[in-house]
């Protein structure tokens, strides 16, 4: 089973400044993705980066960064700049994909953390 | 139009009725998924899909069934509404691993959902 632990349940943060939201991982599996959703108050899940475990880069898109740390287990989002647009919740979420060619089926979905509030100040 | 639509957006029911919530998608993706949000939880998976021929239960399925119309619709339904089931309900869409170019799911836009 796969676990995801974000261990930050809100945020403060000035305009301007970077800031960077923890999430730590837990999976026997050696083939994994790590992703970072952004939730407004609206409601709507909002894609921000993809990792693969086996990505020897981290990711970046824009003013999102992760910061993948394999032996630890850790893929925390940075965000440089924060906008006043940032302020929403955050979720860290893995998804381990088993198939199962011969019989068919297999294991998939997304393992989510419980999220951060980012609240950011002007 | 949005990649993937959720019918209704809102809805009240009674403890008891039975409800079906549905998504359709226009991504052209095999795997379809219905996850529940509660506050302070996170997303967690009810029911998954590879393909039209393939269901597989969730984290937390009980009280829940679907039905994979076409790839491009998947439904969920509740028997038997209760009131811890009130919660925001999303429906998402992923390509197959190794196929595309593309990993992420693609969520709907929810469909809040309330039993009185």
């Amino acid at each position: 089973a796969q676990k995801i632990t974000q261990t930050q349940p809100g945020m403060f943060v000035q305009e301007k400044e970077a800031v960077t939201l923890d999430c730590t991982y837990d999976t026997s599996d050696q083939s994994y993705g790590l992703f970072w959703y952004k939730q407004p108050s609206s409601g709507e899940m909002i894609f921000l980066i993809y990792q693969g475990s086996y990505d020897e880069q981290n990711a970046t898109e824009g003013r999102y960064s992760l910061n993948f740390q394999k032996a630890r287990k850790s893929a925390n989002l940075v965000i440089s700049a924060s906008q006043l647009g940032d302020s929403a919740m955050y979720f860290c979420a893995m998804r381990v994909v088993v198939e199962r060619w011969y019989s068919g089926g297999g294991a998939d979905g997304l393992t989510f953390g419980k999220g951060t509030h980012l609240i950011i100040q002007p | 139009d949005a990649d993937v639509t959720q019918t209704p957006r809102n809805r009240i029911t009674k403890t008891g009725k039975r409800i079906m919530l549905e998504c359709s998608q226009t991504k052209g993706h095999d795997r379809m998924y219905w996850y529940r949000q509660d506050p302070g939880l996170g997303l967690r998976l009810i029911y998954y899909s590879f393909d039209v021929k393939d269901i597989n239960k969730g984290e937390i399925s009980d009280g829940y069934s679907v039905s994979r119309q076409a790839q491009a619709k998947f439904s969920l339904s509740l028997e038997s509404a209760i009131p811890n089931q009130t919660a925001l309900y999303f429906c998402a869409t992923s390509s197959t691993p190794g196929t595309g170019d593309a990993t992420e799911a693609f969520f709907g836009q929810g469909t809040r959902l309330t039993v009185v």
